[in-house]
């Protein structure tokens, strides 16, 4: 079952502005992580917060989680070109796993 | 560290033929996950070892799907006999701390089976 569901479901900006994806999910969570996917390739890391956590930075990258609305969202500063792949929320439920959204294709013009 | 490193990358089968999907974690990662990917259906976990010992295994589609982790730096995901519908593609992942944890994937084997 999807826990994460991310929205927009696509989303196109030039380079330099920021992007900013969304993620609801419906059960208590431990933390929540965003992955990066580039077309053809695996999913790669980019931030964990946890839940008792409500902002988190990592370089042009900010991650918030609200609880109490059961959402998060990632906000990608001064985008670039390479920026350009899916972005997928995981939540991390009781047992040990995750379950990830449907991702977010994120389109980066020159 | 070489990463998660999985073989082969593309697999091309004929339907009734057996595909076995190889998976090496990064070393000192006690935890292994094998994920499918499809458009329709996204990211799912299938199954998930700790300690070479499978833990759960409800994600596994059917008794045609099973997987294998012999030792701690080896895992087999093998289906028997395929169907066009196997058609995805199979990632798998490790975690030094748990499943709750970030995971590291590998880069993914692409599966088609006609």
């Amino acid at each position: 079952s999807q826990q994460g569901e991310e929205d927009p479901q696509a989303l196109s900006i030039q380079e330099g502005e920021n992007a900013t994806m969304n993620c609801s999910y419906k059960t208590s969570i431990n933390n929540l992580q965003w992955y990066r996917q580039n077309s053809g390739r695996g999913l790669v890391h980019l931030i964990l917060i946890r839940s008792n956590e409500r902002e988190k930075h990592s370089g042009r990258l900010r991650v918030t989680l609200d609880t109490s609305k059961k959402s998060s969202s990632l906000l990608i500063t001064a985008s670039r070109a390479a920026d350009t792949a899916s972005y997928f929320c995981a939540t991390a439920q009781g047992a040990q796993k995750l379950v990830f959204g449907q991702g977010t294709r994120l389109t980066i013009n020159p | 560290d070489a990463g998660v490193i999985q073989s082969p990358r593309h697999e091309v089968t004929e339907m009734g033929q057996e595909v076995t999907l190889r998976c090496k974690p990064i070393s000192g990662h006690d935890y292994l996950f094998w994920y499918r990917q499809t458009m329709m259906r996204g990211l799912e976990l299938l199954i998930y070892f700790n300690n070479n010992v499978p833990i759960d295994d409800s994600g596994m589609p059917e008794d045609r799907f099973s997987a294998k982790m012999p030792n701690a730096s080896f895992s087999t995901l093998k289906i028997q006999p395929s169907e066009p519908r196997d058609s995805a593609v199979y990632f798998c992942a490790s975690s030094i701390a748990g499943g709750h944890e970030t995971q590291y994937f590998g880069p993914g084997t692409r599966l088609l089976v006609l």
